[in-house]
């Protein structure tokens, strides 16, 4: 299995502009969680999807931030429109199970510079 | 207000000795916790977690013991390697709960000098 897959991994963009970030997951995953990971905060969920639904957004920071789930194997986080304090690394983890006790998988991350 | 801390940003162990990394948590509800390990540049790795029900598992050169009554968790690992240097994560999640997520502290950094 390639494991979770995160596109692309490295995103350096202007203010102002749209970012989208992509996920696949694993494949038999029904469970699926964005996190973002910076100094201040650490790595905190933004919003998760069980079985393709969006179960909880609260995390999500701002109406700027929205993510789609449209099958399961795919899903994106967009941030419309971008600032630089949403620079940060995003994660992508997956899971067979909502509630695991071998936690979730995640992907390499995508480390999105806004300037 | 953070759930799941750990207080030590860092720590440096010679290799072969042992390392210890902590972790206080707040919520007694929590099901399981976990430890994750993270390099740079790659996502956490899950490593090792134990049940609220017990107070120790061991996989091979780690163990996690729980002290449940001091909400106090601990990552021992025996004997350190430098491939051992990473960030290390705890983790709690509580099954069935409002947030139904892993709550993550913020991470220990671990060196360990050959």
């Amino acid at each position: 299995d390639a494991g979770v897959i995160q596109s692309p991994r490295h995103e350096v963009t202007e203010m102002g502009q749209e970012v989208t970030l992509r996920c696949k997951p694993i494949s038999g995953h029904n469970s699926l969680f964005w996190y973002r990971q910076t100094m201040m905060r650490g790595l905190e969920l933004l919003i998760y999807f069980n079985n393709n639904v969006p179960i909880d957004d609260s995390g999500m920071p701002e109406d700027r931030f929205s993510a789609k789930m449209p099958n399961a194997s795919f899903s994106t986080l967009k941030i419309q429109p971008s600032e630089p304090r949403d620079s940060a690394v995003y994660f992508c983890a997956s899971s067979f199970l909502v509630y695991s006790n071998y936690g979730y998988t995640f992907g390499s991350g995508t480390r999105l510079t806004v300037v | 207000d953070q759930q799941v801390k750990q207080n030590s940003p860092s720590l440096s162990v010679q290799e072969g000795r042992i390392s210890i990394l902590n972790c206080d948590y707040t919520n007694s509800m929590f099901d399981y916790f976990l430890w994750y390990k993270k390099y740079p540049a790659e996502g956490p790795t899950f490593l090792i977690s134990i049940s609220s029900i017990k107070d120790k598992n061991e996989d091979g050169r780690f163990t996690v013991f729980l002290n449940k009554s001091a909400k106090h968790l601990s990552l021992h690992i025996v004997p350190s390697q430098p491939g051992d240097s990473a960030v290390y994560f705890c983790a709690a999640i509580e099954f069935g709960g409002s947030q139904g997520n892993l709550i993550f502290g913020k991470g220990t950094k671990l060196s360990v000098k050959p």
